[in-house]
C-alpha cells in the first residue's frame, strides 16, 4: 500500500491534455522532496520521464510537463499521441519510511 | 553506454533463499549509489532496498527489513541482493536500478535492467 496515490486510469483523445495527479504527505511531498515520474510501455522497462519535480531528461519530449506543490504533484501530457499509451508512477522519498516510494500507478488510455 | 544486467532469479520454496545479482557497465560504479526495485506480476512498483557507493550504508523497505541483504562488490562493478526467508508475496520481476541525484532524500533512477523474475511456491 503505497504512501502515494495516483489515481487508477485516465483517458483521452489523440491530441487532448490529459493530467495525473500524485498525492501524498507531510512526510514524502510535504516536506519539499522531489517528485519524479516514469513512464512503464507494455511488457517493458520503466523509463524515467521527469525528475526533480520538472526537469526531462534528454530525448523525452515537452509534450510531457511536471509540476508540485503542496503535499501534490502532476504529471500533464499535451497533444496524446497513441504511443503515449502506458503506466506512469510517481515517485519520492518518505522520511517516516525512510526510503523511497513510488505512487500506485496510473493507466493511460488513448481512446 | 550505461547497462545493468540482472540474473539469479528463479521458482523456490516459500522459506529458502536467492541471491540476485546486477552487473553494471558504462559509469563509475563505485560513485552511484544503487538500488533493487519490484513488480509484482500486474502489479505497481516498489522499491526494495539501497546502497550507496562505498557500501557503508544501506537502507531497506519494511516489508524486507531483516529478511533481505543488500551488498555490493565494487572491484567486479556488482550489486547484489541476499534474499532469506522468502515468502509468496516477494514474488515479483526484480530489477536493479542506478540512482542519480543531489541529496540522497532527491534520488531518482535514471537505469534500469531489464529485471530478474523471482517466484515463491507456497
Amino acid at each position: 500500500q503505497s504512501v502515494l496515490t495516483q489515481p487508477p486510469s485516465v483517458s483521452g483523445a489523440p491530441g487532448q491534455r490529459v493530467t495525473i495527479s500524485c498525492t501524498g504527505s507531510s512526510s514524502n511531498i510535504g516536506t519539499g522532496y522531489d517528485i519524479h515520474w516514469y513512464q512503464q510501455l507494455p511488457r517493458t522497462v520503466p523509463k524515467l520521464l521527469i525528475y526533480g519535480n520538472t526537469n526531462r531528461p534528454s530525448g523525452v519530449p515537452d509534450r510531457f510537463s511536471g509540476s508540485k506543490s503542496g503535499t501534490s504533484a502532476s504529471l500533464a501530457i499535451t497533444g496524446l499521441q497513441a504511443e503515449d499509451e502506458a503506466d506512469y508512477y510517481c515517485q519520492s522519498y518518505d522520511s517516516s519510511l525512510s526510503g523511497y516510494v513510488f505512487g500506485t500507478g496510473t493507466k493511460v488510455t488513448v481512446l | 553506454e550505461v547497462q545493468v544486467l540482472e540474473s539469479g532469479g528463479g521458482l523456490v520454496q516459500s522459506g529458502g533463499s536467492l541471491r540476485l545479482s546486477c552487473v553494471a557497465s558504462g559509469f563509475t560504479f563505485s560513485s552511484n549509489f544503487m538500488s533493487w526495485v519490484r513488480q509484482a506480476p500486474g502489479k505497481g512498483l516498489e522499491w526494495v532496498s539501497g546502497i550507496i557507493g562505498s557500501g557503508a550504508d544501506t537502507y531497506y523497505a519494511d516489508s524486507v527489513k531483516g529478511r533481505f541483504t543488500i551488498s555490493r562488490d565494487n572491484s567486479k562493478n556488482t550489486l547484489y541482493l541476499q534474499m532469506n526467508n522468502l515468502r509468496a508475496e516477494d514474488t515479483a520481476l526484480y530489477y536493479c536500478a542506478k540512482a542519480r541525484g543531489i541529496r540522497l532524500v532527491n534520488y531518482y533512477f535514471d537505469y534500469w535492467g531489464q529485471g530478474t523474475l523471482v517466484s515463491v511456491s507456497s
